[in-house]
């Protein structure tokens, strides 16, 4: 399985954007990019999942590389909610295969 | 839809006793995977099933660890005899092949050995 490479942790101001990479260098061809989260006690949470191209729902932005070697997930405007452990996932297409999380980026969003 | 519903939410036991957690899957999703989570290992997958079939149980850690699903809407995951060690919150979630949504976890079933 492809693996990624996130930072253990990140700040950011509430009402301003968060930008969270992912490092996934060795992606394969039919490896989509997919994002999750994690609030405290929760259950993980889908956010967005890509192959090539960005794409954009109501809770973030995904854009991914040229090379498709990493990836940035975009909240656009961080409130104290979004303060969660963030996971960055590949995997190959549909839904239907496994996801291996690793240890993600615990994002605080702070007042 | 009521989401991916777990039973029962916290469980303690005794060292020994087996302990049975339940899952009742997304209506319409044929995928469901079983989800252990501690400090220490993170979230590791367990097993998962496509169409009720078991596809990959490889991180089942041993054989005191079996899981079942009799139909599309339950599913099991059983520990017999259950060890201080198995403590972990353990998560359920269903997905359906080409729904754009992602898996859909539960809320987990926090498990405490004593």
């Amino acid at each position: 399985d492809a693996k990624t490479t996130q930072p253990p942790s990140m700040d950011c101001a509430e009402g301003r954007a968060a930008n969270l990479p992912c490092n996934h260098s060795t992606i394969s061809g039919n490896e989509y990019v997919y994002w999750y989260r994690q609030i405290h006690s929760q259950g993980p949470q889908y956010i967005i999942h890509g192959l090539k191209n960005n794409e954009t729902n109501e809770m973030a932005s995904l854009i991914i590389t040229e090379d498709r070697k990493s990836s940035t997930l975009i909240l656009p405007h961080a409130t104290l909610r979004d303060t969660a452990v963030y996971y960055c996932i590949v995997s190959p297409s549909g839904n239907t295969g496994k996801l291996i999380f690793g240890q993600g980026t615990t994002l605080q969003v702070k007042p | 839809d009521a989401g991916v519903i777990q039973s029962p939410r916290h469980e303690v036991t005794e060292m020994g006793q087996e302990v049975t957690l339940r899952c009742k899957p997304i209506s319409g999703h044929n995928s469901l995977f079983w989800y252990r989570q501690t400090m220490m290992r993170g979230l590791e997958l367990l097993i998962y099933f496509n169409n009720n079939v078991p596809i990959d149980d490889s991180g089942m850690p041993e054989d005191r660890f079996s899981a079942k699903m009799p139909n599309a809407s339950f599913s099991t995951l059983k520990i017999q005899p259950s060890e201080p060690r198995d403590s972990a919150v353990y998560f359920c979630a269903s997905s359906s092949q080409g729904f754009n949504y992602g898996y859909t976890f539960g809320s987990g079933t926090r498990l405490t050995v004593v």
